[in-house]
């Protein structure tokens, strides 16, 4: 099976800008969940997807939302893009049947804002 | 709420030697826990979790982690490292309690490998 797809791979957007990452999961996944990746905070849940719903979200600012499609495939962007935004943005996708499931990742997306 | 520990920012071993990576969590119910390595610009790749059953739990790449509740400790072990095992591993827990919680991650813990 083809792992987890993240499109694009590395961004570099001004200040004030938008941005939409995108993510493919794996075949048979209906959960996708992202998460932000920077050298001083870790790893930050945003938000995650199940057959087209938000079921669960992070404590990040309204610029940030999300969005899945039907096939599963999801979207995130970011509005006004500030400085602080620059990370390594990360999407997992999994079954989605419950606690103990597995999630694989992407390779992620690199964002910088300049 | 749950949360999850990894004490040390950085371990240092010898190639050849065994390796312990350090992991301690809190839930309120019984724990999920899972470890996953980053190798530099890639994502997490998943290397093996603890569900329930056996306390020792063998994963990917020669890995394994063991399970102590009294502890509340899930440590990364690996009898013999080697270079290529020089990543960033991240211990992560879901709780059985909250329903389709979110992963919570520890803050990770660079690992160095010295020939």
């Amino acid at each position: 099976k083809a792992g987890v797809t993240q499109t694009p791979r590395y961004l570099i957007k001004t200040r004030g800008q938008q941005v939409t990452l995108s993510c493919s999961p794996i075949s048979g996944h209906r959960s996708v969940s992202w998460y932000q990746q920077t050298p001083g905070q870790g790893l930050q849940f945003l938000f995650e997807y199940f057959s087209e719903t938000q079921r669960n979200k992070g404590n990040f600012p309204g610029r940030f939302s999300g969005r899945q499609f039907s096939n599963s495939r999801s979207e995130m962007n970011v509005s006004t893009l500030e400085l602080g935004d620059s990370a390594l943005y990360l999407c997992a996708s999994s079954l989605g049947q419950g606690e103990t499931d597995t999630q694989y990742f992407g390779p992620g997306t690199r964002l910088t804002v300049l | 709420a749950q949360s999850v520990a990894q004490p040390e920012d950085q371990v240092n071993v010898a190639e050849g030697n065994p390796l312990t990576v350090k992991c301690t969590y809190s839930v309120s119910g019984n724990p999920y826990l899972f470890w996953y390595v980053q190798y530099p610009n890639r994502g997490l790749q998943f290397l093996l979790k603890y569900i329930t059953g056996d306390n020792l739990v063998k994963g990917s790449y020669g890995f394994e982690a063991e399970f102590n509740k009294s502890q509340t400790s899930f440590h990364l072990k690996k009898p013999s490292a080697l270079v290529s095992d020089s990543a960033l591993y991240f211990c992560a827990v879901r709780d059985e309690t909250d329903s389709w919680g979110k992963f919570q991650f520890g803050a990770g813990t660079q690992v160095v490998v010295t020939p």
